[in-house]
């Protein structure tokens, strides 16, 4: 399948170790703010979103940090797993605009055994 | 159940060709999106469709691309005259509603223009 990401940035942890990725984004009107998993060869999937009215969401493994004053989103993913190794993207929501996705800089996770 | 799938997978053409790209969504989503990904990037929205409707094409790149969804289902994204700058992943997808936050995408179709 296509190999995605070959240009990226690349995270390495050891598998149960704590992963954080982060992502700076550009548009303040922004009403959501999601993360998206990426595997190679597959679509992009949907892992967590945020309301711009929110600072922290969490569900399960994953804890979503958004910080509006310095346009910051962090993706932090507790115990990281063989299977969480894939690029991350960070896209930004106006919901003004139909829902179109803004994708940021992916980055590579790659977790070692 | 089924989740978006897109025809074929791969496509490889010649310069100046015409390809057509198909994307069949969910079934009763009303939202359609189109997204190309280049190697190494994030994908980048084309077009939208709100049932049968273009409601914002403003990511097409020039009138080479065109897209339709005659019955509000299935899309088609059309590229005339290829060139090799338009190789690239096309991704698509869809989503129940409008202003729905969650979209689910399809595996992509990679286009080479040779």
């Amino acid at each position: 399948g296509e190999s995605v990401g070959l240009h990226l940035p690349t995270l390495s942890v050891q598998e149960g170790d704590n992963s954080i990725i982060n992502c700076a984004y550009s548009n303040s009107a922004s009403d959501y703010f999601i993360w998206y998993k990426q595997e190679s060869g597959k679509g992009p999937q949907f892992i967590i979103d945020i309301r711009s009215n929110m600072d922290k969401r969490q569900g399960q493994r994953v804890t979503v940090l958004l910080n509006k004053t310095v346009k910051h989103l962090s993706l932090q993913i507790a115990a990281t797993q063989p299977g969480d190794s894939a690029v991350y993207f960070c896209a930004e929501v106006n919901t003004g605009t139909a829902s179109k996705l803004t994708f940021g800089t992916g980055t590579r996770l790659q977790v070692t055994l | 159940g089924a989740g978006v799938s897109q025809t074929p997978s791969n496509k490889v053409t010649e310069k100046g060709k015409y390809v057509e790209l198909r994307c069949d969504p969910i079934s009763g989503h009303t939202a359609l999106y189109w997204y190309r990904q280049s190697l190494g990037q994030g994908p980048e929205f084309l077009i939208y469709f709100q049932g049968t409707g273009a409601a914002d094409d403003s990511g097409l790149p020039n009138d080479r691309f065109f897209a339709v969804r005659p019955e509000g289902s299935v899309s088609t994204l059309k590229i005339q005259r290829t060139e090799r700058g338009d190789s690239a992943v096309y991704l698509c997808a869809s989503s129940p509603e409008w202003g729905s936050n969650e979209q689910f995408f399809g595996p992509g179709t990679r286009l080479t223009v040779l």
